[in-house]
């Protein structure tokens, strides 16, 4: 069973970096997408991007000047920085698996989601 | 951007109903559009993929249906579980975007 798990900071500052790691346990990292997901408090859901193992990206334009996400696939994980955060940035950010298969796409696996708060 | 839209934003019903909820895309996407499940405090959970294939290990009593602009996802006996917000998300576009959601509750 494949299982995702979101560490990093719960609070960030103004015009500061956001750094989120997704550990992957139960299988590999190689061969999926990976994305990240957001979800501002009481709203809904924002594609931030998504690495495939080989690196290759691809991001949200809303934010793509903004955000870099990279994998590591020794470690099973994959992380997202996004830079110059404000508080329109505040939200529970989620890892998944972006499954590509007989031609379909859709996040089949979710980590529990991290709670990231923009304040001074 | 494909916008995706859901309908009705909420809707209240009792267990054992039979519950429609409907996505409209902004252009046709064929049949790349998946529904997730969301309870209060918890990630998503991926109910359809593909407009109409079931995710393993979900309910038979979820289906979905439609192509092109128009979907549903039809819930045909509602049960206490089954009270939750659902989104739609299209698949077409790399651009992924969820629709607003619908918060099914309790009437």
């Amino acid at each position: 069973q494949v299982q995702l798990q979101e560490s990093g900071p719960g609070l960030a500052k103004p015009s500061e970096t956001l750094s989120l790691t997704c550990t992957v346990s139960g299988g590999s990292i190689s061969s999926y997408y990976w994305s990240w997901i957001r979800q501002p408090p009481g709203k809904g859901l924002e594609w931030v991007g998504y690495i495939y193992n080989s690196g290759s990206t691809d991001y949200n334009p809303s934010l793509r000047s903004r955000v870099t996400i990279s994998v590591d696939t020794s470690k099973n994980q994959f992380s997202l920085k996004l830079r110059s955060v404000t508080a329109a940035d505040t939200a529970v950010y989620y890892c998944a698996r972006d499954i590509y298969s007989s031609g379909w796409r859709r996040f089949d696996y979710w980590g529990q989601g991290i709670l990231v708060t923009v304040s001074s | 951007d494909i916008q995706v839209t859901q309908s009705p934003s909420s809707l209240s019903a009792s267990v054992g109903d039979r519950v429609t909820i409907t996505c409209r895309a902004s252009q046709s996407i064929s049949s790349y559009l998946n529904w997730y499940q969301q309870k209060p405090g918890k990630a998503p959970k991926l109910l359809i993929y593909a407009a109409s294939s079931l995710q393993s290990g979900v309910p038979s009593r979820f289906s979905g249906g439609g192509s092109g602009t128009d979907f549903t996802l039809t819930i045909s006996s509602l049960q206490p579980e089954d009270f939750a917000t659902y989104y739609c998300q299209q698949s077409y576009s790399s651009l992924f975007t969820f629709g607003p959601g619908t918060k099914v509750d309790i009437k």
